[in-house]
């Protein structure tokens, strides 16, 4: 069955950095498009980041261009969302999804907490 | 794109119908595929989002046929039409056919 497990979410300070990382499971890896999905506490749910399936092809949101990175390892069926220049609104729960004709499938999340 | 959903907040009875409106600032149709790329989700309390529509009125997987999804071009409703008890939680627009990807800001559902 499809598998996302995210991991590398933790306490960080303001404008340092933190990888996280998506390990994918269940499907052909190589054949999908990656997302980045994030949701501040109690707030809705904000799209972060895209990969296109071979890695070439990125898009950000205006709220993290220039700061985080999406890369994708397809020999080891993984995603990564290198985060720079942390800042307290980058707080929350970052979850990894499967592009796809409608997102079906999501990972459970790992929490990004920016704190001083 | 913004998406705007009404309303914030839907208090609903077991058994009864219940609508979600959700509009956008340009129309999520695409001309050359003749798709429209509305997706609706569900995030039940705890757990992380969950498929209920895509591309407009398609239903997911495993989802019962109570959910309806209808709408066109730019004004796009979320049908339930007859609550039950497990569909409590906060519902998501999202349009897809554009970057930035953007979601509504969300629907909670709870039983009166």
């Amino acid at each position: 069955q499809v598998q996302l497990v995210e991991s590398g979410g933790g306490v960080v300070q303001p404008g340092r950095s933190l990888r996280l990382s998506c390990a994918a499971s269940g499907f052909v890896f190589s054949r999908y498009v990656m997302h980045w999905v994030r949701q501040a506490p109690g707030k809705g749910l904000e799209w972060v980041a895209v990969i296109s399936y071979d890695g070439y092809n990125e898009d950000y949101a205006d709220s993290v261009k220039g700061r985080f990175t999406i890369s994708r390892d397809n020999s080891n069926d993984t995603i990564f969302l290198q985060m720079n220049s942390l800042k307290l609104e980058d707080t929350g729960v970052y979850y990894c999804v499967r592009g796809s004709s409608g997102w079906e499938y999501w990972g459970q999340g790992t929490l990004v907490a920016v704190s001083s | 794109i913004v998406m705007t959903q009404t309303p914030l907040s839907l208090p609903v009875t077991p058994g009864e119908p219940a609508s979600i409106s959700c509009r956008s600032t340009q129309s999520l149709l695409d001309s050359d595929d003749g798709n429209t790329y509305l997706d609706w989700y569900l995030q039940k309390p705890g757990q992380s989002p969950q498929l209920l529509i895509h591309t407009l009125l398609h239903r997911a997987s495993g989802v019962p046929d109570r959910f309806s999804g209808s709408g066109s071009g730019t004004d796009f409703t979320l049908k339930i039409s007859r609550v039950e008890a497990e569909d409590v939680g906060v519902y998501y627009c999202m349009q897809r056919i554009d970057f930035p990807l953007t979601f509504g800001g969300g629907t909670k559902v709870e039983i009166k």
